[in-house]
C-alpha cells in the first residue's frame, strides 16, 4: 500500500537554527500537509498545500514556517529559527482529490519528524 | 468548551473484550468523521472514515456518528493485543478551501492477553 514518508525520523537543532524537514506524499495525492504533535497534547494543523499555494493555515503558521513543493514528490516544512517550543513531532500527510473535493478524500499521515531543539 | 473532547484512558480490557471509544463536540458544522489509531512513535493511521449520522463496519470495528447527539463512537470486537494503541477522533467541516481536521486527545488502549 502507498504511504507517506518523512525524513529525517528524529532531527536535533539548536535554538535558533533553521530546519528543513522532508516529506514524500503518495504519488497522486494532491493535497498535502503538516500537523504537529507536542508531546502530551493534541494533533495541531499547521497547514495545507494545493496546486503549489498554500490553501489554509492556522494561528501556530507563523512567519518563521515556510512550506514548499520543491520538485514533483518532495514536500517540505522549514522553520527558520526554531525556538524550544518547536519541540514536537511534525507530521505530513496527504489526501487524493475525489470528485473536485478533498472533503471526500481522507488524510493518510507518514510517521513523523520527532524535532528537539536544544 | 474544548472543541472535541475525548477521555484519555487509560484503557485497560482482556484480550476478547468488545471495546468502545467515544469523542463528544460541540461544533455542528462538523460533517466528516474519522478514526484514527496511532502506535508509540508512529504516525496516526486511518482506521474507519464516515460521512453524517449512522453505523460503517469494517472486519472488527464499527464506527457510530449521531450528530444530532454531537457523539461519535467506535466499537472494537473481539479485541486483540496488537490493537493495544491510542485510538483518536477527527473531524472536519464542510466549508472552507481545503481539509482542517480536528483531533481528540486521544484514548490510550491496552489489550492484555
Amino acid at each position: 500500500e502507498p504511504e507517506v514518508t518523512q525524513t529525517p525520523s528524529h532531527q536535533v537543532t539548536q535554538m535558533g537554527q533553521e530546519v528543513i524537514l522532508r516529506c514524500v506524499p503518495i504519488s497522486n495525492h494532491l493535497y498535502f500537509y503538516w500537523y504537529r504533535q507536542i508531546l502530551g497534547q493534541k494533533v495541531e494543523f499547521l497547514v495545507s498545500f494545493y496546486n503549489n499555494e498554500i490553501s489554509e493555515k492556522s494561528e501556530i503558521f507563523d512567519d518563521q514556517f515556510s512550506v514548499e513543493r520543491p520538485d514533483g514528490s518532495n514536500f517540505t516544512l522549514k522553520i527558520r529559527s526554531t525556538k524550544l517550543e518547536d519541540s514536537a513531532m511534525y507530521f505530513c500527510a496527504s489526501s487524493e482529490v475525489l470528485g473536485g473535493s478533498s472533503y471526500n478524500s481522507p488524510l493518510h499521515f507518514g510517521n513523523g519528524t520527532r524535532l528537539t531543539v536544544t | 468548551q474544548k472543541e472535541v473532547e475525548q477521555d484519555p484512558g487509560p484503557l485497560s480490557v482482556p484480550e476478547g473484550a468488545i471495546v468502545s471509544l467515544n469523542c463528544t463536540y460541540s461544533n455542528s458544522a462538523f460533517q466528516y468523521f474519522m478514526w484514527y489509531r496511532q502506535y508509540s512513535r508512529k504516525g496516526p493511521e486511518l482506521l474507519m472514515y464516515t460521512y453524517s449520522s449512522g453505523n460503517k463496519e469494517d472486519g472488527r470495528f464499527t464506527a457510530q456518528v449521531d450528530k444530532s447527539s454531537k457523539y461519535i463512537s467506535l466499537f472494537i470486537r473481539d479485541s486483540q493485543p496488537s490493537d493495544s494503541a491510542t485510538y483518536l477522533c477527527a473531524m472536519s467541516e464542510t466549508s472552507g478551501s481545503a481539509r482542517q481536521l480536528t483531533f481528540g486527545s486521544g484514548t490510550q488502549l491496552t489489550v492484555l492477553p
